[in-house]
């Protein structure tokens, strides 16, 4: 059971809009910031966003990150069949000493 | 460019120590302003923090982990290591190295470069 929940899976096709939600509590996105990574079967993560809204050099605007309360999400505009992968939303969490948490991950599938 | 590359046994007895080693390459592992850890994956899940350190000494583990779990930063070879005892079939999984970067207290770094990992498998 993971501290952060996402749905395990989305969908879209080709050029629409998707969006992947992620809920925390005060303790880890209500009181911090909240980071995505996207991972390809096979290969590490990579930061897709970070400090909720911001987006590392390289990769492409398509990607948007935003944080309400003790939720946030991710929006990925015009899909592209390369973005088929899993997406894992992160943040810290002050509760037990600290420590990372993460969401379980939600499988995007271009149809 | 920054590489970080680990390696380590890819079959640890259950009750023994899992050693893996992370080499960082194209950059100065000795900087104040970063910190390096460990996550790792079991086959089919989601991502599992383990700790993080810094070169200066600050350590922070996972309490699930902590009693289990030492990561310690080697100047002299560029390397991070991660130690961890007393294994089981539970921490069969693919584990990554990964640099943080960030400024002010801990809770603000974040992983930012990720290994490509190695799969290690607890079984006798």
């Amino acid at each position: 059971q993971s501290v952060l929940t996402q749905p395990p899976s989305a969908s879209g096709t080709p050029g629409q809009r998707v969006t992947i939600p992620c809920s925390g509590s005060s303790s880890n996105i209500g009181s911090t910031y909240v980071y995505w990574y996207q991972q390809v079967p096979g290969t590490a993560p990579k930061l897709l966003v970070y400090r909720n809204d911001q987006r590392p050099s390289g990769v492409p605007d398509r990607f948007s990150g935003s944080k309400s309360g003790t939720s946030a999400s991710l929006a990925i505009s015009g899909l592209r069949s390369d973005d088929e992968a899993d997406y894992y939303c992160a943040a810290w969490d002050d509760s037990l000493s600290g420590r990372w948490v993460f969401g379980g991950g939600t499988k995007l599938t271009v149809l | 460019q920054l590489q970080l590359h680990e390696s380590g046994p890819g079959l640890v007895k259950p009750s023994e120590t899992l050693s893996l080693t992370c080499t960082v390459s194209g950059f100065t592992i000795t900087r104040n302003d970063y910190y390096w850890g460990w996550i790792r994956q079991p086959p089919g899940k989601g991502l599992d923090w383990i700790g993080s350190a810094s070169y200066s000494g600050s350590d922070y583990y996972n309490p699930s982990l902590k009693s289990r779990v030492t990561i310690s930063v080697d100047a002299s070879k560029s390397q991070v290591s991660l130690r961890l005892s007393s294994v089981t079939a539970a921490d069969t999984a693919v584990y990554y190295c990964a640099r943080l970067s960030g400024s002010g207290s801990y809770e603000y770094y974040y992983m930012d470069v990720w290994g490509k990992g190695t799969t290690v498998t607890v079984s006798s």
